[in-house]
């Protein structure tokens, strides 16, 4: 699976936009970009995913650069329980049937009241 | 929707006893999930079901671990012969199993082992 690279930690004040980066250089034309986060003391939940187009949803949004190199996890409006780890996964298109996914360390984001 | 349960939540055990883990997955779910986490590192896969078949073992999976989903519906992990490497946040997951790339996975609480 090709690899990504998050921040290690991001602080964001409470009710403000965060922009949590991931950088994927190798990424493939055929590779997925899923991002989960962790919230303390659970299991990492879905939040977005997405291919080429950006993405929006009830949690989040995914910005996608043109290029694909990168991409741009944006919560619109942090709340204190948006305080965890964030995860950036690529999966690749074309392995049906193999699903598992491949995580890295993350960003830990910490929401300042 | 229950969501994927797995129990203990907490597990202490003295190095070298048995210890077994289990995941109950969302009901309708055809892939179940291990994983396992250590205190600032990413969950690492251990070994993932299509129904009661194990489709792929991780090499972090030693002799010593063995997992089973006999009817392909809940989950059991055994670990034999604990050691203190063994401590670690043990995952499930579960996932339909029909959805390629989209495919979403529902992660449990996950069972908190500690080997003394």
């Amino acid at each position: 699976d090709a690899k990504t690279t998050q921040p290690n930690s991001m602080e964001s004040n409470e009710e403000e936009p965060v922009h949590l980066p991931c950088n994927h250089s190798t990424i493939s034309g055929t590779d997925y970009i899923h991002w989960y986060r962790q919230l303390p003391s659970q299991g990492p939940e879905y939040v977005i995913h997405g291919l080429t187009s950006n993405v929006n949803n009830r949690m989040a949004s995914l910005a996608i650069a043109e290029d694909r190199k990168s991409s741009t996890l944006i919560l619109h409006r942090a709340t204190l329980r948006d305080a965890a780890v964030y995860y950036c996964i690529l999966r690749d298109g074309t392995n049906f049937g193999n699903e598992k996914l491949t995580f890295g360390t993350g960003t830990r984001l910490t929401i300042i009241p | 929707d229950t969501g994927v349960s797995q129990d203990p939540r907490h597990k202490i055990t003295k190095r070298g006893q048995n210890v077994t883990f289990r995941c109950d997955p969302i009901s309708e779910h055809n892939r179940l999930y291990w994983y396992r986490q250590t205190l600032g590192q990413g969950p690492e896969f251990l070994t993932y079901f299509q129904n009661e078949a194990q489709l792929e073992k991780s090499r972090l999976l030693s002799d010593r671990f063995s997992a089973e989903r006999p009817k392909g519906s809940f989950s059991t992990l055994e670990i034999q012969r604990t050691e203190q490497g063994d401590s670690a946040m043990y995952l499930c997951a579960s996932s339909l199993g029909d959805r390629g790339p989209n495919e979403k996975l529902f992660f449990g609480s996950g069972t908190q082992l500690s080997v003394l």
